[in-house]
């Protein structure tokens, strides 16, 4: 069983729809979350980073972390079709040698107009 | 961008061949990082430096060597080149500190025939 797990999709939604991506991680040291947008043929791009439990908004996207259930999820509202993209969690114990980001497999979202 | 340009941006080898992909960042990050996404595996980590001269494994290191002799260099050398290694290879720096939140470079598709 993987770390971290997440539903590769695709997901398809219509533009103004709100998008809901979700991971499930096993290790209950995890507490620093991250989500990525990666276009097609590009490096992923950092969109949000949370510590610990709570939730994070950064304009049309929240990051909410769950510990208690090992659960993080990312809510995009009014979606666009620039917002088609595999979507990644990231997630690591602690700063420093021994630990590591740990990544899920991505979903990829498709928004269509 | 974070300033990461690796090159070469694609390679075509040929299996047991040497080969060297560049990382080159231009804000002196102590922390870089060599990662390779696969299908179904996500990215994963290869190797990563934390200092001149410092460098660690990662998880998926056989056959893979790297050196930092500058701050702003680090390269990824597949010592004799197989199938296997077929990937894209992303270079990443952290900004915070060890394993933090990582910004990544735009790829290196390298296919080994």
């Amino acid at each position: 069983q993987k770390e971290v797990e997440q539903d590769p999709g695709p997901l398809s939604v219509p533009e103004g729809a709100i998008v809901s991506l979700n991971c499930t991680y096993s290790n209950s040291a995890f507490q620093y979350f991250m989500w990525y947008r990666q276009y097609s043929r590009k490096g992923p791009e950092l969109l949000m980073y949370t510590y610990s439990s709570g939730n994070k908004e950064d304009g049309r996207f929240t990051a909410q972390v769950d510990k208690s259930s090992k659960y993080i999820s990312l809510f995009i509202r009014d979606s666009q079709p620039s917002d088609s993209a595999t979507y990644l969690c990231a997630m690591s114990a602690r700063t420093g040698t021994a630990s590591k980001l740990t990544f899920g497999t991505g979903t990829r979202l498709q928004v269509t107009l | 961008d974070a300033g990461i340009t690796q090159s070469p941006r694609h390679k075509v080898t040929e299996t047991g061949t040497p080969v060297t992909l560049r990382c080159h960042q231009t804000e002196n990050h102590r922390y870089m990082y060599w990662y390779r996404q696969d299908p179904g595996h996500g990215l994963r980590l290869i190797h990563y430096s934390y200092g001149v001269k410092d460098t660690d494994k990662g998880e998926v290191s056989d056959g893979y060597s790297v050196s930092r002799s500058k701050t702003e260099d680090f390269l990824l050398t597949l010592e004799s080149a197989t199938s296997s290694q077929t990937s894209v290879y992303f270079c990443a720096i952290s900004v915070v500190g060890l394993n933090t939140e990582a910004f990544f470079g735009q790829g290196t598709r390298l296919t080994v025939v």
